[in-house]
């Protein structure tokens, strides 16, 4: 595709459930990262991946919160026991290169009840 | 303006005036910044960059300006069109290889015809 593709674009879920985000990003680009985006915030780094290397997590703000990357191509984001103040558009990036621009997809939008 | 901490600031213009929108960044050792523009349901879309060798720089209708001394950055629209109409988020990094951008809460742009 020509851009970051991201599913589901929105998901609904209960409180203690597990939810899975996925990220497809433009073909070629070596790193990856992933975002939150509260209601009305800026954008909150959570972890990133570059090529083959150790992924920076840096930004996860709970171990409820993991990523893979395969391939090194498709990430999935994963919250175990969601929590209500889970509930933000999680939004993913690729860049060509660590530092380069980075294009966004278009976010998929978690609801935890 | 925005600056962290702060409710989303709104700016309301008329289609054909200029717009300005204002960003005070925080960390004095960043050397690259970035406006986004973020409609409504898509991730946030890159507009323009700058360094911090240079004080302005010049798109397609957009100027950047920024002000190492007092930490501040600013977006001109010149002739804002109803198709500006969006949130825009800058972004600061301390640039090379660095890969963490910083974001500011945004600004909610609203262009009246």
């Amino acid at each position: 595709g020509a851009g970051v593709s991201q599913s589901p674009s929105n998901k609904v879920t209960e409180k203690g459930k597990d939810v899975e985000l996925r990220c497809d990003p433009i073909s070629g680009h070596t790193a990856l990262y992933w975002y939150r985006q509260s209601l009305g915030q800026g954008l909150e780094f959570l972890i990133y991946f570059q090529g083959n290397s150790a992924p920076d997590k840096s930004g996860l703000p709970s171990d409820r919160f993991s990523a893979e990357r395969t391939g090194g191509s498709v990430s999935t984001l994963t919250i175990q026991r969601t929590q209500q103040e889970d509930s933000a558009v999680y939004l993913c990036a690729s860049s060509f290169t660590r530092g380069g621009e980075q294009f966004f997809g278009p976010g998929t939008r978690l609801t935890v009840l | 303006g925005e600056s962290v901490g702060l409710h989303l600031p709104t700016l309301s213009v008329q289609e054909g005036d200029n717009s300005i929108i204002n960003c005070a960044y925080s960390n004095s050792a960043s050397d690259y910044f970035i406006w986004y523009k973020q409609e409504s349901g898509k991730g946030p879309q890159f507009i323009i960059d700058i360094r911090s060798n240079m004080d302005k720089r010049q798109g397609q209708r957009v100027t950047v300006l920024l002000n190492k001394t007092v930490k501040h950055l600013s977006l001109q629209i010149a002739a804002t069109q109803p198709g500006d109409s969006a949130v825009y988020f800058c972004a600061e990094n301390s640039g090379g290889s660095n890969y963490k951008l910083t974001f500011g809460k945004g600004t909610l742009l609203t262009v009246n015809p």
